[in-house]
């Protein structure tokens, strides 16, 4: 099946910082959501991007479909930002079946 | 809208015992999908619904474990018998459409003793 990682698998930050948190996949994909998962472990869903750029607020996100990577910038870092990042992706033969990266956990320190 | 409804929240029981998780979708939703999270296997998907049928069921780990959605308002996830190893927290979410932005429960954090 197809491989999701991403990275860094950790990340300290400053309050204020700005980071980039990068998942890899191994095949075409038509379908790439980025989700953060906060200290309480609920899901949040931030960006749904098979392609191009998005943004909402401080965060924004690219995937580059035919180089088969996805990243999400955060700006101004804030200590609400803490917790796991996942990239999930889907292959075009198995639409709704989401493949989940190891994630990213992010801490950032006021 | 109130989100994605699940109950209960936390579940402890005893192996060998009949577990059942429920999943309210967000009105109107017409995808729900059964995801686990462990430590050691991270998020996996156990199965998804589009219209009230089973599209995939691949990612159900063995027999033990049936889904349903009787209708587009609900649904079940069961376990029958349940054993130490079904200890994770089982989330359910629902999109409109299998590829579109999806909603996450709260999450049953299942503890099987």
């Amino acid at each position: 099946g197809i491989q999701v990682e991403q990275s860094p698998p950790d990340l300290i930050l400053q309050e204020g910082a700005n980071s980039t948190l990068r998942c890899n996949f191994s095949d075409s994909v038509n379908n790439l959501q980025w989700f953060h998962q906060n200290p309480w472990g609920q899901l949040i869903n931030l960006f749904y991007i098979p392609s191009g750029t998005k943004q909402n607020g401080r965060l924004s996100a690219t995937t580059v479909a035919t180089e088969r990577y996805s990243l999400l910038y955060i700006s101004s870092s804030q200590t609400t930002d803490s917790g796991v990042y996942f990239c999930a992706v889907e292959i075009p033969t198995n639409a709704g079946k989401s493949t989940f990266g190891d994630g990213t956990t992010l801490t950032v320190k006021p | 809208d109130a989100g994605v409804i699940q109950s209960p929240r936390h579940e402890v029981t005893e192996m060998g015992q009949e577990v059942t998780l429920r999943c309210k979708p967000i009105s109107g939703h017409n995808s729900l999908f059964w995801y686990r999270q462990t430590m050691m296997r991270g998020l996996e998907l156990l199965i998804y619904f589009n219209n009230n049928v089973p599209i995939d069921d691949s990612g159900m780990p063995e027999d033990r474990f049936s889904a349903k959605m009787p209708n587009a308002s609900f649904s079940t996830l069961k376990i029958q018998p349940s054993e130490p190893r079904d200890s994770a927290v089982y989330f359910c979410a629902s999109s409109f459409g299998v590829r579109r932005f999806q909603y996450f429960g709260a999450g049953t954090r299942l503890s099987v003793l």
